[in-house]
């Protein structure tokens, strides 16, 4: 069974600092991918990873994969407010699995 | 491009009824929709699988008989929660899949209340 497990499940940072969420997953899968989720909606997709060594980047935001590893992260670079939500990743062999998420709170 | 709508955005019911949520693909065609149920501050656990024509797959511990999924074209699935209890009130989302890429979209969500 495919497991994904994301660490810090919490986060509380300061405007304009820096910080990484950790994604494990247990088996090997086709593709890695990263969403955003706010209080009260769904999901918006933000990267889709798909080989070893796969970089992404988007405004503050950037992931990428080690599938040697099994292992993705999601950096934040001097994080601002608008960033606060919670953070899924997932991967995909024939379905999709989640994380637990990362709640991410940036304060002023 | 690859839009997925969900009506109602949210419902309230009373205890005993049965409400239909429904998921639509509006520009593209879906050969599988999935169909996710969210508590709050917890992840995203799916519900069933549904490949248009032919019956739902349920993951282990959702009972078939009260979650009804219908899947009768490309474009639309239903999820018919039956005999609605408080315990069901949830987050329900439903995601469709294209064949080519593969990839899924997501809906906005139906917020689900049940009294």
């Amino acid at each position: 069974e495919l497991k994904v497990e994301q660490n810090p499940l919490f986060l509380s940072m300061q405007e304009g600092k820096n910080y990484t969420i950790y994604c494990n997953y247990s088996t090997t899968s086709d593709r890695l991918y990263w969403y955003r989720q706010d209080p009260g909606k769904s999901l918006e997709s933000l990267f889709v990873l798909l080989s070893n060594g796969a970089v992404k980047q988007e405004g503050r935001l950037m992931a990428s994969l080690d599938t040697k590893a099994r292992l993705s992260t999601l950096h934040i670079t001097a994080a601002v407010h608008d960033l606060s939500a919670t953070y899924f990743c997932g991967t995909s062999g024939s379905r999709l699995t989640f994380g637990e998420g990362t709640q991410l709170t940036v304060n002023p | 491009g690859a839009v997925v709508s969900q009506h109602p955005s949210r419902v309230i019911c009373k205890s005993g009824t049965s409400v239909k949520i429904e998921c639509r693909s509006l520009d593209f065609q879906a050969t599988t929709m999935f169909w996710y149920r969210q508590f709050p501050k917890q992840s995203l656990m799916l519900m069933a699988t549904s490949n248009e024509g032919s019956k739902a797959t349920y993951e282990q511990g959702v009972e078939k008989d009260k979650f009804l999924i219908n899947h009768a074209s490309l474009t639309l699935s239903t999820l018919t929660v039956t005999s609605a209890h408080p315990e069901d009130s949830s987050f329900y989302i439903c995601s469709a899949k294209t064949g080519g890429s593969g990839e899924q979209y997501f809906g906005p969500g139906t917020r689900l209340t049940v009294t």
